[in-house]
């Protein structure tokens, strides 16, 4: 059982289109980061969150962390073909610093 | 510092045979991590250390994959007799003494025929 469960797991959308990807738990994270993987690379560090219902903004990229703690999303305003990858979650508990991953979304922007 | 480097980024190995990987952290971080790919799914965790000390292994790790960090800085994993099971990409990442951020190298593939 993935204890971060991301969704959709798979996204293909036009170019110019909003969508909004998720990150749930039933367990609650002292931070959550948002990483997005390209083929062949290693993750990028985005976003990280901290505080119950903060947002963040990255240019067209939106972030959220639930009031609790438990879960985030990212919304990506007029998605544009450079944002294609692998959207990534991942959350760190109280009790220890490992990371634990989601199994990320997969976003295609078609042109 | 430009960051987490990782050495080789492709890795072409025949069944059976050793391999080892090798990391470099970002200096002044102390923790480090080693993940595993595979295409299209998020990093599984396989060890990870604070300076020196490797504290936590998954059970993923089998009796074939060593990692070592003697003095603190870079990082080894080994992988013996490797299987074709084995290959993906290996991650490795380091994170700061107070900061939660991981920063990731760009990976080792590991192909083996």
């Amino acid at each position: 059982t993935q204890l971060l469960e991301q969704s959709p797991q798979f996204l293909s959308i036009q170019e110019g289109e909003n969508l909004t990807v998720y990150c749930n738990s039933s367990s609650v994270f002292s931070s959550l980061q948002w990483y997005r993987q390209e083929p062949g690379e290693g993750p990028v560090l985005l976003v990280t969150v901290v505080t119950g219902g903060e947002v963040k903004k990255l240019k067209r990229l939106t972030f959220q962390f639930g009031d609790a703690r438990k879960d985030s999303s990212l919304h990506i305003t007029a998605a544009q073909p450079g944002d294609t990858g692998l959207y990534l979650c991942a959350g760190i508990m109280d009790s220890n610093y490992q990371l634990i991953w989601g199994a990320g979304t997969k976003l295609i922007i078609k042109p | 510092d430009t960051g987490v480097s990782q050495d080789p980024r492709h890795k072409i190995t025949k069944r059976g045979q050793n391999v080892t990987f090798r990391c470099d952290p970002i200096s002044e971080h102390n923790r480090l991590y080693w993940y595993r790919q595979t295409l299209g799914q998020g990093p599984e965790f396989l060890t990870y250390f604070q300076n020196e000390a490797q504290l936590e292994k998954s059970r993923l790790l089998s009796d074939r994959f060593s990692a070592e960090r003697p003095k603190g800085s870079f990082s080894t994993l080994e992988i013996q007799r490797t299987e074709q099971g084995d290959s993906a990409m290996y991650l490795c990442a380091s994170s700061s003494r107070v900061g939660t951020e991981a920063f990731f190298g760009q990976g080792t593939r590991l192909t083996v025929v």
